[in-house]
């Protein structure tokens, strides 16, 4: 079955920029999409195709996607944008299943 | 304002089946597919299926096929998920979402026990 890796932990600083990375192979293909999730609540969409923000999310955040990695960029990550990240992509296979990442976990301290 | 409410909490025994509904407001029901995901206590996000309002196609996760069914009313523009032959590792709280490339309207989450 189709996976997206990431690493299972980043932690900055507040004020510097937190980089989370997604590897999968139809990525080339496929469009990411990125999802923000603090303790007890449902997920928050920051990043929809690859790139593009959400009415609403602060502009510190950021994706691209180059080959087989997407990434996640916070510029200038504060306190509270620490939580859950969780990539999320669709195989590019002739079955479309859809998949997230086993999530990483943002600490900023 | 688009709201999706969810049912609330259930305790199941192992091999029962559960239902957990998801009624939408706030928007045109049959303009959105609605996706189901979910999550282990202290995992990450599953994704499990979704389904058309608009014509009730679904697509549902391979390690769930045959025991997970989605399934649409919408008459009270209410979506459902029932997973059967419940196990532990069922224990989850189980998400519904608007399908929606650019926005993110989510349920607040329906948490299933499973156990004896």
């Amino acid at each position: 079955s189709y996976e997206l890796t990431q690493p299972p932990s980043v932690s900055v600083s507040p004020g510097q920029t937190a980089r989370i990375t997604c590897s999968g192979d139809a990525l080339p293909k496929k469009y990411a999409y990125w999802y923000q999730q603090k303790s007890g609540q449902a997920p928050v969409l920051v990043i929809y195709e690859d790139s593009k923000r959400p009415s609403g999310i602060p502009e510190r955040f950021s994706g691209s996607s180059s080959g087989t990695m997407a990434t996640l960029t916070i510029s200038g990550a504060q306190v509270e944008d620490e939580a859950d990240y969780y990539c999320y992509s669709t195989d590019s296979s002739g079955n479309p299943s859809e998949v997230f990442g086993g999530g990483t976990k943002l600490t900023v301290l | 304002q688009v709201q999706l409410v969810q049912s609330g909490a259930e305790v199941k025994k192992p091999g029962a089946s559960v239902k957990v509904s998801c009624k939408a407001s706030g928007y045109t029901f049959t303009s959105y597919g609605i996706s189901w995901v979910r999550q282990a206590p202290g995992q990450g996000l599953e994704w499990m299926g979704w389904i058309s309002a608009y014509n009730g196609n679904t697509n549902y996760a391979q390690k769930l096929q045959g025991r997970v069914t989605m399934t649409t009313d919408t008459s009270t523009s209410t979506a459902y998920m029932e997973l059967r032959s419940l196990r532990s590792d069922d224990t989850a709280v189980y998400y519904c979402a608007r399908r929606d490339s650019s926005g993110s309207y989510w349920g607040q989450g329906t948490l299933v026990t499973v156990s004896s």
